[in-house]
């Protein structure tokens, strides 16, 4: 089956570090554009980070230097490194699929894992 | 940053019902537009893509259209399935930017 299951979210002080894990299943990440995004309870959606097959990553403004996107093509599984948290990154964390062209969208999604930052 | 606004934020409808949702760009991001359908807990669907393309296994009364700035997503006849949120997503360029989010109601 293609899936992708997140994993490594829970509550984490202001400043703390963390790191969520996206195993994929069905289809390979190394060779498929792979995403992290996320909701902030009762938002819309945000994207966050990319890589791409060729090890590319881009970031949004907001997280470049604090979140650090990878994976590891043996697990099959994807990565985000979060650092220096703060409360606004409180949010619901997706994985997901760039569809397989050009202009890609995004074509497959994890059920998410929820990352709360409070003290 | 490439901005997208939806109209309306909130709709009420009424199984059986035709609604239109309106996706806006702030410039012109050709047909380079996606529709997802969200419910509550769950994570997004994609049900549209380049504009006006049906993602495979998504109902045929789903149907888009527009390019350029302006975009509308419509559902033919509403299913009770159908009530979700609705969110628009630009991917033109980085940073992919999704609208705020269009929740449909049971009216």
């Amino acid at each position: 089956e293609v899936q992708l299951v997140e994993s490594g979210g829970g509550l984490i002080q202001p400043g703390g570090s963390l790191r969520l894990s996206c195993a994929a299943s069905g289809f390979t990440v190394r060779s498929n554009y792979m995403n992290w995004l996320r909701q902030a309870p009762g938002k819309g959606l945000e994207w966050v980070s990319v890589i791409y097959s060729t090890g590319s990553t881009y970031y949004a403004d907001s997280m470049k230097g604090r979140f650090t996107i990878s994976r590891d093509n043996s697990k099959n599984t994807l990565y985000l490194q979060m650092n220096s948290l703060r409360a606004e990154d409180t949010a619901v964390y997706y994985c997901a699929r760039g569809s397989s062209s050009y202009y890609w969208y995004f074509d497959l999604w994890g059920r998410g894992t929820l990352v709360t930052v409070s003290s | 940053d490439i901005q997208m606004t939806q109209s309306p934020s909130t709709l009420s409808a009424s199984v059986g019902d035709r609604v239109t949702i309106t996706c806006r760009a702030s410039q012109s991001i050709s047909s380079w537009l996606a529709w997802y359908q969200q419910k509550p807990g769950k994570a997004p669907k994609v049900l549209m893509y380049k504009a006006s393309s049906l993602e495979s296994g998504v109902p045929s009364n789903f149907s888009g259209s527009g390019s350029g700035t302006e975009f509308t997503l419509t559902i033919s006849s509403l299913q009770p399935d159908d009530f979700a949120t609705y969110y628009c997503q630009q991917y033109l360029t980085f940073p992919y930017t999704f609208g705020q989010g269009t929740k449909l109601e049971i009216k």
